[in-house]
């Protein structure tokens, strides 16, 4: 089946600063990606869907600015948190829909996501 | 707006039992409904994938049920291991956006 690699698995950095989180389909070319957070026993809240080549559609509450999406590629999505602060810490996944799986959605590991 | 609702909310049962998780959802207007699992920490494992034209799909112990017309969803689990216990997602997906389902936390007692 399809596989999709996120990176990194965890990363823990002071408030203020930007991280970038990274998901790629390895063997597949994803045209949509989508981005979730998940805090701790919470279901996934969609935060945004990106597509390939134009800018990201962010659902409402989430902040466009703060969460930076870029998706260059057929095969690479890119969510940056710019200036985390702690209320920010969560788990992050992201997805890829093939088209050829009958649009079924293949989830990366996730990267957890904790600002001091 | 989609709303999907997953009962029971958490599950305990015996290692070997047969059991069912219930998925509901308000508008069946949809395309497709996908079963995933999810352990502590990690990322979703998809499980099974039912076209909005199906009724149900099968994959070894697991069985998953669609009624569009009701707005339900259920995910059937014969013989029940150890190994299963992990919490449990369904996603709606509908114009072009995947809403999930809160879960079902299942744990198997050995």
């Amino acid at each position: 089946g399809a596989v999709v690699s996120q990176h990194p698995s965890w990363v823990i950095c002071k408030s203020g600063t930007s991280v970038k989180i990274e998901c790629r389909s390895l063997d597949f070319q994803a045209t949509t990606m989508f981005w979730y957070r998940q805090f701790p026993k919470q279901s996934l809240m969609l935060m945004a869907t990106s597509n390939e080549g134009s800018k990201a559609t962010y659902e409402q509450g989430v902040e466009k600015d703060k969460f930076l999406i870029n998706h260059a590629s057929l095969t690479l999505s890119t969510l940056t948190v710019t200036s985390a602060h702690p209320e920010d810490s969560s788990f992050y996944i992201c997805s890829a829909r093939d088209h050829q799986f009958n649009e079924k959605l293949f989830f990366g590991s996730g990267t957890q996501l904790s600002v001091l | 707006k989609q709303e999907v609702t997953q009962i029971p909310a958490a599950l305990s049962v015996p290692e070997g039992e047969n059991l069912v998780l219930n998925c509901s959802f308000t508008d069946s207007a949809i395309y497709n409904l996908q079963w995933f699992r999810q352990d502590p920490g990690k990322g979703l494992t998809s499980l099974l994938l039912i076209q909005s034209s199906q009724r149900e799909q099968t994959s070894g112990r697991l069985n998953a049920s669609l009624d569009k017309s009701s707005g339900r969803s259920t995910l059937y689990i014969a013989a029940s291991q150890p190994g299963d216990s992990a919490t449990y997602l369904c996603a709606v997906r509908g114009d072009d956006k995947i809403i999930f389902g809160k879960g079902t936390r299942l744990h198997i007692l050995p």
